[in-house]
């Protein structure tokens, strides 16, 4: 089975500095990992995924995500926190060959100016 | 091209009524999911489609929860005897079947959801 934690549940960041938002998983068997964003009364966007490739998975909109096995962890990152990306994030966990999704509880991610 | 498409975006129902949500997939995606997203919840796996038949439906919470897809394309999620614990916003996503060049990395295409409110 699998299942993913994110930790807290509301992150704060002043524009331009450093965005981290933390993701936890579990699974048994080797996973495929996902960020999404939700922006307000809209459906899930992809920003990247993680398919046993390269650890480090660049995305959209300047967000990255590094896979580390060890740490069973899949944090976003971005260098710079625009204002546009004030939104909510999901971390979702999907073991390889199953079909659904598991999805944590989700991040809300604020700007300030 | 046109991204996943459900109707109604809202609809509000009494308790006990029957009600029914409506998914058109991406054309050409051959599996087709629903889940439910509680509010401050991230969503929740319901059921999976792969063309007609339903793959997996260990998500349904209960038998008031149905879903089809007699053509392969459009879904119908429907909900009886509805309850004030089933407000949530039903998303439902598709995936294109793989082949020589499309991945089974399991990328989903989501909808913008129906939210359901029972009074």
């Amino acid at each position: 089975a699998q299942s993913v934690t994110q930790l807290g549940s509301h992150v704060s960041v002043s524009e331009g500095a450093l965005v981290l938002l933390r993701c936890n998983y579990s699974s048994s068997v080797p996973p495929y990992l996902f960020w999404y964003v939700q922006y307000p009364n809209q459906g899930l966007q992809l920003l990247l995924k993680y398919t046993s490739a390269a650890t480090l998975v660049k995305g959209i909109n300047g967000f990255e995500a590094e896979f580390k096995k060890s740490e069973t962890s899949f944090h976003l990152t971005k260098p710079s926190a625009h204002m546009s990306d004030a939104a909510e994030y999901f971390c979702a966990v999907s073991a390889q060959g199953a079909q659904k999704l598991v999805f944590g509880q989700g991040t809300r991610l604020t700007i300030n100016p | 091209g046109a991204g996943v498409s459900q109707t109604p975006s809202n609809k509000v129902t009494e308790k006990g009524k029957y009600v029914e949500l409506r998914c058109d997939p991406i054309s050409g995606h051959t599996a087709l999911y629903w889940y439910r997203q509680s509010l401050g919840q991230g969503p929740e796996f319901l059921i999976y489609f792969q063309g007609t038949g339903a793959a997996d439906d260990s998500g349904l919470p209960n038998d008031r929860f149905f879903a089809v897809r007699p053509e392969g394309s459009v879904s119908t999620l429907k909900i009886q005897r509805t309850e004030r614990g089933d407000s949530a916003v039903y998303l439902c996503a598709s995936r294109p079947h793989p082949g020589p060049y499309i991945p089974i990395y399991n990328e989903q295409f989501f909808g913008p959801g129906t939210r359901l409110t029972v009074l």
